[in-house]
C-alpha cells in the first residue's frame, strides 16, 4: 500500500546547524509530495511541495527535492532558527481533487539559541 | 489564505460521555472535509471523509457508531465521539481540499481529546 517513513524525532539542534529530516514513500504511479509544519498551537500549515519527479521544492529556507530512484523527498535547510521548532509532516497526494493526504508520524525539530 | 477553524483545541470528558468536535472552514466553502486521528508517535491517520449532504465515508476498522460525523452544511463538518473511552483519547484534526490546487488542504488546528 501507499505510505510515507520519516525519521524518528525529537530532532534537537543549536541555531544555526544545517537541517536534514528524512522522509521516504512508497507508492504506485506518481504522487506529489509535501511538507506540511506544525508551529505549537497552530494547524498544519504547507511548508513546500513538488509534483513530479527531480522537483525542488522550496520555501522560508527549507528545501526538498523529489527523488523517484531512491523514492525520497528529504527537507533540508542551511541554517535553523529558533523559530523553526515545530512538528514537520511528510506527506503524499494523488494528483485528483479532494483526495486525503498520506502522512508520516511527525518530526519534533528542538532548535535552541 | 483559506482558513479552517477547530473547536474545542482541547478537551477532557469522562467516560462513557460523548464530545462535539466542530471544523469550520471561515472564508471558502468546502463539500468534502476529512477527520483525522492520531496517536501518540504515529501518523496522522485518515478516519472518514465527510461530504456535505450526504453520509461519511468512513475508513476501514473506524466505527461509524462510535464516530459519528455530521457535514450539514457547505461550512461546518462536526465530529461527534460517542460512549467516549479512555482509548479514544488522542490528537483529531479536520482538514479541507483547496478546490484550486486540488492537491493541497488547509488543516484545523486540531483537537486534544482526553478521556478519563
Amino acid at each position: 500500500g501507499n505510505s510515507v517513513t520519516q525519521m524518528e524525532g525529537p530532532v534537537t539542534l543549536s541555531e544555526e546547524a544545517f537541517l536534514t529530516i528524512n522522509c521516504t514513500y512508497t507508492a504506485t504511479g506518481y504522487p506529489s509530495l509535501f511538507w506540511y509544519v506544525q508551529y505549537p498551537g497552530e494547524g498544519l500549515q504547507l511548508l513546500l511541495k513538488a509534483t513530479k519527479a527531480d522537483d525542488k521544492g522550496s520555501n522560508k529556507g527549507f528545501e526538498a527535492t523529489y527523488r523517484k530512484e531512491t523514492t525520497s523527498f528529504h527537507l533540508e535547510k542551511g541554517s535553523v532558527q529558533v523559530s523553526d521548532s515545530a512538528v514537520y509532516f511528510c506527506a503524499l497526494n494523488w494528483n485528483q481533487a479532494g483526495t486525503a493526504l498520506i502522512f508520516g508520524k511527525g518530526t519534533t525539530l528542538s532548535v535552541s539559541s | 489564505g483559506a482558513v479552517v477553524s477547530q473547536h474545542p483545541s482541547r478537551v477532557i470528558c469522562k467516560s462513557g460521555t460523548s464530545v462535539k468536535i466542530e471544523c469550520r472552514s471561515l472564508d471558502f466553502q468546502a463539500t468534502t472535509m476529512f477527520w483525522y486521528r492520531q496517536f501518540p508517535k504515529q501518523s496522522l491517520m485518515l478516519m472518514a471523509t465527510s461530504n456535505e449532504g450526504s453520509k461519511a465515508t468512513y475508513e476501514q476498522g473506524v466505527e461509524k457508531d462510535k464516530f459519528l460525523i455530521n457535514h450539514a452544511s457547505l461550512t461546518l463538518s462536526t465530529l461527534t465521539v460517542t460512549s467516549a473511552h479512555p482509548e479514544d483519547s488522542s490528537f483529531y484534526i479536520c482538514s479541507a481540499p483547496d478546490r484550486v490546487v486540488n492537491t493541497e488542504a488547509f488543516f484545523g488546528q486540531g483537537t486534544r481529546l482526553t478521556v478519563v
